[in-house]
């Protein structure tokens, strides 16, 4: 199945830092989707990308889709001990019906 | 609604044993699917279908049965429990895949096998 890579595995932030994560893959994307996953429960919905070079926002996540929709990127300003947890991309449509994910990002937040 | 369920919570298998997982919704989704969560790992998709009737492998199938007899259930078989199996095993639905929808997940089913 298609595939898309997520960067960085992990990351550790001291409370109040901002987060990113991205996530890459080598073919157009019809649309992306991001979910979080805290930890000990399962991956939960958070927003769909579909337009090229898409923005939304959530408060502090703010989601980007690229103009290539290629690539898509979360960022979370001035994180908070509740944004722990694994944040995933996927699934690319493109992938017929697997529907796969990324290898998710996990963040771990220092109060 | 109950969204997607999933049985048991927690299972302790011996090595050689068979079970079933069991999984439904009541969104009257067409698209389901099985993942297997290893510690620290990403989702890794077992099996899937796109409707009653019709099943299909995933990324990592082997060991691993589904059916799809009805629009709500999708239970995964495991024919012969193997040590790497132990993993955290999460059902999923959505509408359909030919649309743009979101994926809701069952709260999981943690197997170790010994």
């Amino acid at each position: 199945g298609q595939q898309v890579m997520q960067i960085p595995q992990y990351q550790h932030v001291q409370e109040g830092e901002d987060f990113t994560t991205y996530c890459n893959s080598s073919t157009t994307l019809s649309n992306i989707q991001w979910y979080k996953q805290r930890p000990g429960g399962h991956p939960v919905f958070l927003i769909q990308l579909v337009k090229s070079g898409e923005v939304k926002k959530q408060k502090r996540l703010t989601f980007q889709f690229g103009e290539a929709k290629k690539n898509s990127s979360l960022h979370i300003t001035a994180t908070q001990t509740t944004d722990v947890g694994t944040y995933f991309c996927g699934p690319p449509n493109n992938a017929g019906n697997m529907l796969t994910f990324g290898g998710g990002t996990r963040l771990m937040v220092k109060p | 609604n109950a969204g997607v369920t999933q049985t048991p919570k927690f299972q302790v298998l011996k090595t050689g044993q068979s079970m079933t997982l069991q999984c439904a919704q009541d969104m009257n989704h067409e698209y389901m699917s099985w993942y297997r969560q290893d510690p620290g790992m990403g989702l890794r998709l077992i099996h899937y279908s796109v409707g009653a009737g019709i099943t299909d492998q995933g990324e990592v199938p082997n060991g691993y049965n589904v059916s799809r007899s009805t629009t709500e259930d999708f239970p995964l078989r495991l024919l012969s429990a193997a040590p790497s199996q132990t993993s955290v095993y999460f059902c999923a639905s959505r509408l359909t895949v030919w649309k743009d929808n979101e994926q809701f997940f069952g709260p999981g089913t943690r197997l170790t096998v010994l």
